[in-house]
C-alpha cells in the first residue's frame, strides 16, 4: 500500500522560511515523479511544483506564484521529498499536500495525482 | 496558463438522482483531464483519469466523458457517501490547473 506522510508545517512570520517533508513508502520511490499541491483555507486546489525522478533528469517545475521562492528536492536514500519555502507571504497560508504523479500509458506522459499525503498546515502570520 | 471553468459551483440533489458536473478548458487539452473527490478534512481522491477512465476501486456509478475543451462528470445514482467537493484538473500543459470545485450536498 502506498503511503505518503507529510510533515513540517507550522506558524511562520511573513518573509520567513519553512521546509516540508514527505516520507513515502509502498512504491519504488527512485522512479517516482512527486509533486506538491496546496489548498488555502476554504479554497480550491493549487499546484505548487513537481520533481521528476533522477532517471528522467531529476528536474523541477514550478508555477509563477512560487517560482524563485519555493524549491523541491528529493533524497532517494530516505524515500523523502522536500518543499523548501522562502520569503513566505500571507497568501501562502494553506494545507500542503505531497502527491505522487501518475503515468498515463495512453498519453505516454505524466498525468495527475493518484496518491496524496494527509497534508500539513502552513500558516504565515505576524 | 490553461483556465478550467467548472459548473455549477454548488449542487443540491436527492439520493438516487443523476448528477452532472461540467468542466471547460480555455484551450484544447485532448483527454488530459482528471476528476477528484474531496471530503471535508481529507485529501482529494482520484476518481477518473484520462477524462473517462475509472480509477481502480472506484464505484461504477461514477463516470467521465469529453475531449478537447468540454468535459462532463456524472454520478448515475447519488449515494449519501458521495457528499463532497469535486474538482477537475488538466495535465495537458504545465502548470497543472484545477477547476474551482463543485460542492455537492444532499437535498
Amino acid at each position: 500500500e502506498v503511503q505518503l506522510v507529510d510533515s513540517g508545517g507550522g506558524l511562520v512570520k511573513p518573509g520567513g522560511s519553512l521546509r516540508l517533508s514527505c516520507a513515502a513508502s509502498g512504491l519504488t520511490f527512485s522512479d517516482a515523479w512527486m509533486s506538491w499541491v496546496r489548498q488555502a483555507p476554504g479554497k480550491g486546489l493549487e499546484w505548487v511544483g513537481r520533481i521528476k525522478s533522477k532517471g528522467s533528469g531529476g528536474t523541477t517545475d514550478y508555477p509563477a506564484p512560487v517560482e524563485g521562492r519555493f524549491s523541491i528536492s528529493r533524497d532517494d536514500s530516505r524515500n523523502t521529498v522536500y518543499l523548501e519555502m522562502n520569503n513566505l507571504k500571507a497568501e501562502d497560508t494553506a494545507v500542503y499536500y505531497c502527491t505522487h504523479i501518475t503515468w498515463s500509458a495512453a498519453r505516454r506522459g505524466a498525468a495527475g495525482f493518484d496518491y496524496w499525503g494527509q497534508g500539513t498546515l502552513v500558516t504565515v502570520s505576524s | 496558463d490553461i483556465q478550467m471553468t467548472q459548473s455549477p459551483s454548488s449542487l443540491s440533489a436527492s439520493v438516487g438522482d443523476r448528477v452532472t458536473i461540467t468542466c471547460q478548458a480555455s484551450q484544447d487539452i485532448s483527454n488530459g483531464l482528471n476528476w477528484y473527490q474531496q471530503k471535508p478534512g481529507k485529501a482529494p481522491k482520484l476518481l477518473i483519469y484520462d477524462a473517462s477512465n475509472l480509477e481502480t476501486g472506484v464505484p461504477s456509478r461514477f463516470s467521465g466523458s469529453g475531449s478537447g475543451t468540454d468535459f462532463t462528470f456524472t454520478i448515475s445514482s447519488l449515494q449519501p457517501e458521495d457528499i463532497a467537493t469535486y474538482y477537475c484538473q488538466q495535465y495537458d500543459n504545465l502548470p497543472y490547473t484545477f477547476g474551482q470545485g463543485t460542492k455537492l450536498e444532499i437535498k
